[in-house]
């Protein structure tokens, strides 16, 4: 079974970006989806959006302006940046794995707070 | 974008059966949908229960069951245990667009 990581700034600055990074361990990196998700206070699950390994992007509509997802095969990471950050961004932001319309692995989550 | 539907809330008593529904804007949801459902419990990660609308993982308890329903993927719990207490969330895929869109979760109590 994969092992995902996520990682970076628990804290971020209205108007800055946000930036998450998930490692992958126990598997590879190669081929299949990787998405990010994000669960806001006290709300429900949302699909941010996911990357190919290939580095083909797919995003939600109402982020995809402020959202950018890269991957970095080498090192076996893919991150998710997110612009314009506003207090309506804190979360816990999620990484997770996608094989054949499949979601099978999850990171633990990393909380996102943000705030002056 | 499309929204996806779920039972805010829904109460189950220990031993019995309770079926959770998720219900697409656009219209039917298909197989194409590849519906996934996952659990959440309080502090922790989701995990992943069904795929594919009736999929199981390996670590998917036996009780647990997915099913398309009158155009709606449901996710039916048999016999729930105390521990089944948990939000579910449903997971729907739209190819037109290569999306994926969350339902708004149901809140499950066993009481």
């Amino acid at each position: 079974q994969v092992q995902l990581q996520e990682s970076g700034p628990g804290l971020v600055k209205p108007s800055e970006t946000l930036s998450v990074t998930c490692s992958v361990s126990s598997g590879s990196i190669s081929s299949h989806y990787w998405f990010w998700v994000r669960q806001s206070p006290g709300k429900g699950l949302e699909w941010i959006g996911r990357i190919y390994y290939n580095g083909n992007t797919n995003y939600n509509p109402s982020l995809k302006s402020r959202a950018t997802i890269s991957i970095e095969m080498s090192r076996k990471v893919f991150s998710l940046k997110l612009a314009s950050v506003t207090a309506a961004d804190t979360a816990v932001y999620y990484c997770a794995r996608e094989v054949n319309w499949k979601v099978d692995s999850w990171g633990q989550g990393k909380l996102v707070i943000v705030s002056s | 974008q499309a929204v996806v539907t779920q039972e805010p809330s829904l109460t189950v008593s220990p031993g019995g059966t309770v079926t959770l529904t998720c219900a697409s804007s656009t219209g039917a949801v298909i197989g194409a949908s590849y519906a996934n459902w996952f659990q959440e419990k309080p502090g922790q990660a989701p995990r992943s229960l069904i795929y594919g609308t009736s999929g199981k993982h390996s670590w998917t308890p036996a009780r647990f069951s997915g099913a398309l329903v009158g155009g709606k993927a449901t996710l039916t719990l048999s016999g729930v245990q105390p521990e089944d207490e948990a939000d579910y969330h449903c997971l729907l895929y739209y190819g037109d667009s290569q999306v994926w869109v969350f339902g708004g979760g149901t809140k499950l109590t066993v009481l």
